[in-house]
């Protein structure tokens, strides 16, 4: 099956400092790549998504990149805020709807004021 | 914006108690999941479903069980309750048809059994 390696597992940055969060899958299959934030209190939510047919995406300060050649794709956060701490989570699966999602173990972001 | 709710949201309960903890959406999703999630924040999938009648286990071995009688509402239910079962529950759901799309979460309910 599916396996994902999330690093770093703790990430501590200064506020206006970029953040980059690693994820490498070894499922060659796979080819829907989502990550979800999730902050105190509540459940994960998508604040982005890749597809394997796409390089990069970005979305304001947020982007994934993915290197289906090398297996691995990361999470990159321009000019962090202090609402940028939370848990954030990388998930691997394939393009089909019969499949599940396989999580990394999350990585604690704080961003310092 | 997820339209996707668990109660309770906390609960507190002894040892040897029957509990259900609910999940409903409204989303029309036919694919619901339900994670436990650890103190070190790690995801586990205990249990999902395809559609009404269809149940899964999921990679966690987990002593709860569940039923979808509904396909708004994925019901986990612990016959009898131990300190081990003290977690936190994610229900989530994704949509069928197209292309895969994400899961979407509930705020979780969190367990603890004394």
């Amino acid at each position: 099956g599916e396996n994902v390696e999330q690093h770093p597992s703790t990430l501590s940055v200064q506020e206006g400092d970029s953040a980059v969060i690693k994820c490498t899958y070894s499922d060659s299959a796979s080819n829907y790549f989502p990550w979800y934030k999730q902050e105190l209190g509540k459940g994960p939510q998508l604040i982005i998504d890749i597809r394997s047919n796409v390089g990069e995406k970005k979305d304001q300060r947020i982007a994934v990149t993915l290197n289906k050649t090398a297996k691995h794709f990361s999470l990159h956060i321009t000019e962090t805020q202090p609402e940028d701490s939370a848990v954030y989570f990388c998930a691997a699966s394939r393009n089909t709807n019969a499949g599940k999602s396989t999580f990394g173990d999350g990585t604690t972001l704080t961003v310092k004021p | 914006e997820a339209d996707i709710y668990q109660t309770p949201r906390y609960l507190v309960i002894g040892t040897g108690k029957k509990i259900t903890l609910e999940c409903s959406q409204t989303m029309g999703h036919d694919k619901m999941y339900w994670y436990q999630q650890d103190p070190g924040m790690e995801l586990h999938l205990i249990h999902y479903s395809y559609g009404v009648n269809s149940t899964e286990k999921g990679d966690l071995s987990s002593e709860s069980t569940v039923s979808r009688i509904r396909t708004e509402h994925f019901p986990l239910t612990l016959e009898s309750a131990r300190p081990s079962h003290t977690s936190q529950y994610l229900c989530a759901s994704s949509e069928t048809t197209g292309l895969r799309g994400p899961l979407h979460f509930g705020n979780g309910t969190r367990l603890t059994v004394t």
